[in-house]
């Protein structure tokens, strides 16, 4: 079975400027979280998605947002990129309640 | 809010040695907690999950236990191997949401043959 996947894997973006992330989970898995990985704060989580709906958020500023669609893909948008945004922007999903939680390889965002 | 903090930050072994890394959290009102590990630059493999009510899982040469009412988990790897060089990270879900994990900053593992 296919592990989650990112794309695109590297993003080099100016500031003031929008990117959009996508991850595709694990067939079968229907919740889908995002997360933000930085040398100085670690991994922190973003939002959370199940069956399209945003069930959990996570301290971030509006200009984070992300989707999932009906066959559970989801996308993560930033929009007015800071310099403080560049970072590995990880994705994991999961087959339900209690479950193990799968990452994919992440999207390394450079914002110059 | 939970913290989950991770001792030592950095811990370096010779090939053959057992080894235990350190994982504390303050909400013992968790879910579950996990243990990854991270490779240069990739993302994250899953090694081991243990339900609040589990006190340990085992996969192979790694042992984890979980001991709520202390807000403590340990990993444990037998025989260490060079290729077990990563950082190895603990999650907790909680703040009721079995979904939302709770990272600590990691134990950076290096095993010299």
């Amino acid at each position: 079975k296919a592990g989650v996947t990112q794309t695109p894997r590297y993003l080099i973006k100016t500031r003031g400027q929008q990117v959009t992330l996508s991850c595709s989970p694990i067939s079968g898995h229907r919740s889908v979280s995002w997360y933000q990985q930085t040398p100085g704060q670690g991994l922190q989580f973003l939002f959370e998605y199940f069956s399209e709906t945003q069930r959990n958020k996570g301290n971030f500023p509006g200009r984070f947002s992300g989707r999932q669609f009906s066959n559970s893909r989801s996308e993560m948008n930033v929009s007015t990129l800071e310099l403080g945004d560049s970072a590995l922007y990880l994705c994991a999903s999961s087959l339900g309640d209690l479950r193990a939680q799968y990452f994919g390889p992440g999207t390394r965002l450079l914002v110059l | 809010k939970q913290e989950v903090t991770q001792i030592p930050a950095a811990l370096s072994v010779p090939e053959g040695e057992n080894l235990v890394l350190n994982c504390s959290f303050t909400d013992s009102a968790i879910y579950n907690l996990q243990w990854f590990r991270q490779d240069p630059g990739k993302g994250l493999t899953s090694l081991l999950l243990i339900q609040s009510s589990q006190r340990e899982q085992t996969s192979g040469r790694l042992n984890a236990s979980l001991d709520k009412s202390s807000g403590r988990s340990t990993l444990y790897i037998a025989a260490s191997q060079p290729g077990d060089s990563a950082t190895y990270l603990c999650a907790t879900a909680s703040g009721g949401s079995n979904y939302k994990l709770t990272f600590g900053k990691g134990t950076l593992l290096t095993v010299n043959p």
